[in-house]
């Protein structure tokens, strides 16, 4: 079972714009990660954010997260055509991942 | 390293026969994971093992379903008496005790 919900489902816009895109889970969590997937292939993983930080970057990401809320953001800034793909968050009970149902983010160039 | 394999990428199969995947891990992870991803889902878990033994299975890991890991290193997942529900992207990954996780590139069932 998945463990929330992505929003949005989708998402298009033109290159060099910013794309969110918001997670929530439903359980207490140690860390929640970031990943993505382009189309019929394995998954890249993207940024680990723990329970006790509440921002993190890394290049053209920045990731957030209230627990309080028990939510996520994603932001990609200055998108690219190549950044194409499903993100996805993960939250990490027990070591086995549970995913959400991802946003399909679609870069026009 | 040469990450996470996985075989066959493709396999096509009519219902009611059994099938076979293969997942190379990285060879220095002791943990491997098994999931499963359906058209515009995401990732759902089915099972790991550290090393040999299998910690954990998933309620969705019905007794058709079996998974391996003999000598700690490969593992195989087999799907008996295959049904159209079970077409699916099968996913596998690895990680270092947790630390690391990588993920092969998938095999993709179609039950016909």
């Amino acid at each position: 079972s998945q463990q929330g919900e992505e929003d949005p489902q989708a998402l298009s816009i033109q290159e060099g714009e910013n794309a969110t895109m918001n997670c929530s889970y439903k359980t207490s969590i140690n860390n929640l990660q970031w990943y993505r997937q382009n189309s019929g292939r394995g998954l890249v993983h993207l940024i680990l954010i723990r329970s006790n930080e509440r921002e993190k970057h890394s290049g053209r990401l920045r990731v957030t997260l209230d627990t309080s809320k028990k939510s996520s953001s994603l932001l990609i800034t200055a998108s690219r055509a190549a950044d194409t793909a499903s993100y996805f968050c993960a939250t990490d009970p027990t070591d086995k991942l549970i995913f959400g149902t991802g946003t399909r983010l679609q870069v026009f160039p | 390293d040469t990450g996470v394999s996985q075989n066959p990428r493709h396999k096509i199969t009519k219902r009611g026969q059994n099938v076979t995947f293969r997942c190379d891990p990285i060879s220095e992870h002791n943990r491997l994971y098994w999931y499963r991803q359906t058209l515009g889902q995401g990732p759902e878990f089915l099972t790991y093992f550290q090393n040999e033994a299998q910690l954990e299975k998933s309620r969705l890991l019905s007794d058709r379903f079996s998974a391996e890991r003999p000598k700690g290193s490969f593992s195989t997942l087999e799907i008996q008496r295959t049904e159209q529900g079970d077409s699916a992207m099968y996913l596998c990954a690895s990680s270092q005790q947790g630390r690391d996780r990588k993920f092969g590139p998938g095999t993709r069932l179609t039950v016909t």
